[in-house]
């Protein structure tokens, strides 16, 4: 049980467009699903963090306006990249926990390239 | 905010031999911490989950213990195996809202 899927895990885009990432829990409600960035050799850095049917809380340095969450159901959450730039290629992870539990559940990841 | 610290330096270690590592955090105590296992390229796997009235859990060859008093959480894999090479994380709650804060990771290498 437990299984997050990320669509696509790996995407190419021309500097200016946006890219659309889905998250989704396969086999449980997500009532929370968290948005995470990685790159090479770093560890993980929360983005935001969102709840079925609200908007999401961004993290501290991070744009809103440039990284379009929704989540829309309890089991799809999706992050938009809008007018990526080279510098937002990096791996883009998602994660999900259900009603009052603890553990967080991860996709495989989406790695974006931006040309 | 809380910083989390793990050994940057890879553990090399022989198979059979119980590797150890570390993750050390600085502020408030957590209300749980996590581990974590991550493969390159792919999202982080879910190992343990310790809660701060917990000394001690265990999952197969998997123990992690929590010490509140030393900021201290020791990971410990017994018997390795090569398949158990990988980054582990260590990630502690926010407080609030399920937030997880990531350490830098462990990079672990088990050699035959």
């Amino acid at each position: 049980g437990a299984v997050v899927s990320q669509h696509p895990s790996w995407v190419i885009c021309k500097s200016g467009t946006s890219v659309k990432i889905e998250c989704r829990s396969l086999d449980f409600q997500a009532t929370t699903m968290f948005w995470y960035r990685q790159f090479p050799k770093q560890s993980l850095m929360l983005m935001a963090t969102s709840n079925e049917g609200s908007k999401a809380t961004y993290e501290q340095g991070v744009e809103k306006d440039k990284f379009l969450i929704n989540h829309a159901s309890l089991t799809l959450s999706t992050l938009t990249v809008t007018s990526a730039h080279p510098e937002d290629s990096s791996f883009y992870i998602c994660s999900a926990t259900g009603q009052g539990a603890d553990e967080q559940f991860f996709g495989p990841g989406t790695r974006l390239t931006v040309l | 905010s809380q910083k989390i610290e793990q050994n940057s330096e890879a553990l090399n270690i022989q198979e059979g031999k119980t590797a150890t590592l570390t993750c050390n955090y600085t502020n408030y105590s957590p209300a749980y911490l996590q581990w974590y296992r991550q493969d390159p390229g792919r999202g982080p796997v879910f190992l343990l989950l310790i809660r701060e009235n917990e000394k001690e859990k265990r999952k197969e060859r998997l123990k992690v213990t929590f010490d509140t008093t030393l900021k201290q959480s020791l990971f410990h894999i017994t018997a390795s195996q090569p398949a158990d090479s990988a980054t582990y994380l260590c990630a502690l709650d926010e407080a609030a809202g399920n937030k997880l804060t990531f350490g830098g990771g462990t990079r672990v290498l088990v050699k035959p």
